[in-house]
Order: C-alpha cells, then sequence, then structure tokens
C-alpha cells in the first residue's frame, strides 16, 4: 500500500463546474496535510495547507481534511481552463514529506 | 525575497559517471529537501538536511548522497550513474522543516545516457 495514494485522473471536468480531488492515506502519525499544483514543465507550488480535522476554505479552493477516515481532498469551484495542472496531495510526519503520485485535471472551455 | 535556487538547469551525463547538484534555499530558511520526479514514480523523497544535519532519508541506494553547508545551501551526489537515474531533481526549502510549507526550486533535469 503507497503511503499517499491519489487517483491519477485524468480528471476532466467543464469550466466553471465544481472538480473534486481526492486523497487517503496510511501513516495515522501525520500531522501536516497539503495540496500543490504543478504545471508541465514546472515545479509544485501550493495551493492550500490544512492541519486539522473540517474544512478550509482559500478563494476558489477548499481543503478538507478527514483524520479518522485518512482522507484529505480539495474542491476547486468555478474550474477555469488555468486550473488544468497536475494536483499533488502532501503528508507531513515528522521531518519528512511524502507525495502522492498526482491527479492530472483538464478544465475544458 | 529570493526563491530557492538550483544549479545546473540541465545535465547531461552517460553511465557510471556521477554528478553533484546544487541547491540554495530562500534566505533564513534552515531546511533542505530533496525529491526525485520521474513520469512512473511521481515525486520520491530523497534526504532532508537541517542545520547541516540529515534527519530523515528516503528509500534511495546509498549511490544517493547530500550534505549541508553552514549557510544552508545543500548538495546532493549521485555516483555510478545509471539510466534509470534520469529524472527531475527537486529541492525544496522550509523555515523548520517540522509540518512547514515547502517551497521548491525550479529543479534539476538530468538526463542519464
Amino acid at each position: 500500500q503507497k503511503e499517499v495514494e491519489q487517483n491519477s485522473g485524468p480528471l476532466s471536468v467543464p469550466e466553471g463546474a465544481i472538480a473534486s480531488l481526492n486523497c487517503t492515506y496510511s501513516d495515522r502519525g501525520s500531522q501536516s496535510f497539503f495540496w500543490y499544483r504543478q504545471y508541465s514543465g514546472k515545479s509544485p507550488e501550493l495551493i492550500m495547507s490544512i492541519y486539522s480535522n473540517g474544512d478550509k476554505e482559500d478563494g476558489r479552493f477548499t481543503a478538507q481534511l478527514n483524520k479518522a477516515s485518512q482522507y484529505v481532498s480539495l474542491l476547486i469551484r468555478d474550474s477555469q481552463p488555468s486550473d488544468s495542472a497536475t494536483y499533488l496531495c502532501a503528508v507531513n510526519r515528522g521531518f519528512k514529506t511524502i507525495f502522492g503520485a498526482g491527479t492530472r485535471l483538464f478544465v475544458k472551455a | 525575497k529570493a526563491g530557492v535556487t538550483q544549479t545546473p538547469r540541465y545535465l547531461i551525463k552517460t553511465r557510471g559517471q556521477q554528478v553533484t547538484l546544487s541547491c540554495s534555499p530562500i534566505s533564513g530558511h534552515r531546511s533542505v529537501s530533496w525529491y526525485q520526479q520521474t513520469p512512473g514514480q511521481g515525486l520520491q523523497f530523497l534526504f532532508e538536511y537541517f542545520s547541516e544535519t540529515q534527519r530523515n532519508k528516503g528509500n534511495f541506494p546509498g549511490r544517493f548522497s547530500g550534505r549541508q553547508f553552514s549557510n544552508s545551501r545543500s548538495e546532493m551526489n549521485v555516483s555510478t550513474l545509471e539510466l534509470g537515474d534520469s529524472a527531475l531533481y527537486l529541492c525544496a526549502s522550509n523555515g523548520q522543516g517540522y509540518s512547514d510549507t515547502q517551497y521548491f526550486g525550479p529543479g534539476t533535469r538530468l538526463t542519464v545516457l
């Protein structure tokens, strides 16, 4: 079992729709959770971080964390073509951050 | 504030050679992590340094090594290169390395022929 699992996609949504990205992790001791966006040929950049159970909203992005279910999700509202990228879920415990393989998102204009 | 810088950006080597990659973190950041990214394996953790000490390492062979200097700059070295080492090597820095956001450099694209 991988430490951090994501559906590789591609996930295709029409412009203006909600994109839902999911991630599960295996280490119950994980403490911090992140979503990064990576455009083709570029390095990852942080979108959201979340540390406690519940929802955290930032603009069009909402991160959700459920530690009991070991589940993290990212919702992107009003999806735009510029949101087309690979989304990486990352989980931190101590001095080690483990990344999922990423979900490719395509937003169709 | 300047971001994370990595040199060189591109590198072509042949099997059996060794390579050294360099990373300068954001000013004031003392933690540097290295990752290998390939299409098949995604982003894989290599090691993390803080104040010149390796605090954690991933599951890579001993051919992969690193170090950190007193100014927080870090280098990673890969000896006896194999074709499978072709990848994008990313360096990330953060303030403490503990539950902090990682800020990534542009990466070094290594091609092994």
